[in-house]
């Protein structure tokens, strides 16, 4: 069984803040994890790909996994108002194709 | 890298017709691509799955004469939506998955509305 759940929000902040989002999964055997942004109207965009525990960093963003607890968090630093979207996380492997999503966050960040 | 896009970004047609969305990756080869569809304010739903040179795998519920998927190269998906009637108005996204990575990169959307 995948699983993967996602708080929908709506999570609004003020421009600057720091962002947490977080996921929990139930599948241990899907070992890849992933955060899309989706903008709106617009295709998911994928902005961290992960696959060990710990913190992968790319300019303002980090992801964190925590495969003994099954959690998985997206954090962005200094949060501009063009961060505004969806995210979504999702999990993927063990020879399966297919990701699980989770339903998405929608974020605001005020200016 | 790892650019996919789709023609076209919207459609209008009249009921009955059929429409036909393309997907491509540009700059990867992708053995196995995705349909997905997406209602106002609702997280992705999966389709099907089309792998090139074979048939598609379609997921529960998605009529498979309806929504016709071909995966004729590893660059490019079809999606054929035939007999097109206004509860097929949604937004189409298809995703393409590089031959060795377990992730997936999607494209713009198609945005169907079926008068």
């Amino acid at each position: 069984q995948k699983e993967v759940e996602q708080d929908p929000g709506p999570l609004s902040v003020p421009e600057g803040a720091i962002v947490s989002l977080n996921c929990t999964y139930s599948n241990s055997a899907f070992q890849y994890f992933m955060w899309y942004r989706q903008y709106s109207r617009k295709g998911p965009e994928l902005l961290m790909y992960t696959y060990s525990s710990g913190n992968k960093e790319d300019g303002r963003f980090t992801a964190q996994v925590d495969k003994s607890s099954k959690y998985i968090s997206l954090f962005i630093r200094d949060s501009q108002p063009s961060d505004s979207a969806t995210y979504l996380c999702a999990q993927g492997g063990a020879g399966s194709y297919q990701l699980t999503f989770g339903k998405g966050t929608k974020l605001s960040v005020i200016p | 890298g790892a650019v996919v896009s789709q023609h076209p970004s919207w459609v209008i047609c009249k009921s009955g017709t059929s429409v036909k969305i393309e997907c491509r990756s540009l700059d990867f080869q992708a053995t196995t691509m995705f349909w997905y569809r997406q209602f106002p304010k609702q997280s992705l739903m999966l389709m099907a799955t089309s792998n090139e040179g074979s048939k598609a795998t379609y997921e529960q519920g998605v009529e498979k004469d309806k929504f016709l998927i071909n995966h004729a190269s590893l660059t490019l998906s079809t999606l054929t939506v035939t007999s097109a009637h206004p509860e097929d108005s949604s937004f189409y996204i298809c995703s393409a998955r590089p031959e060795v990575q377990e992730t997936q990169y999607f494209g713009p959307g198609t945005r169907l509305l079926v008068l």
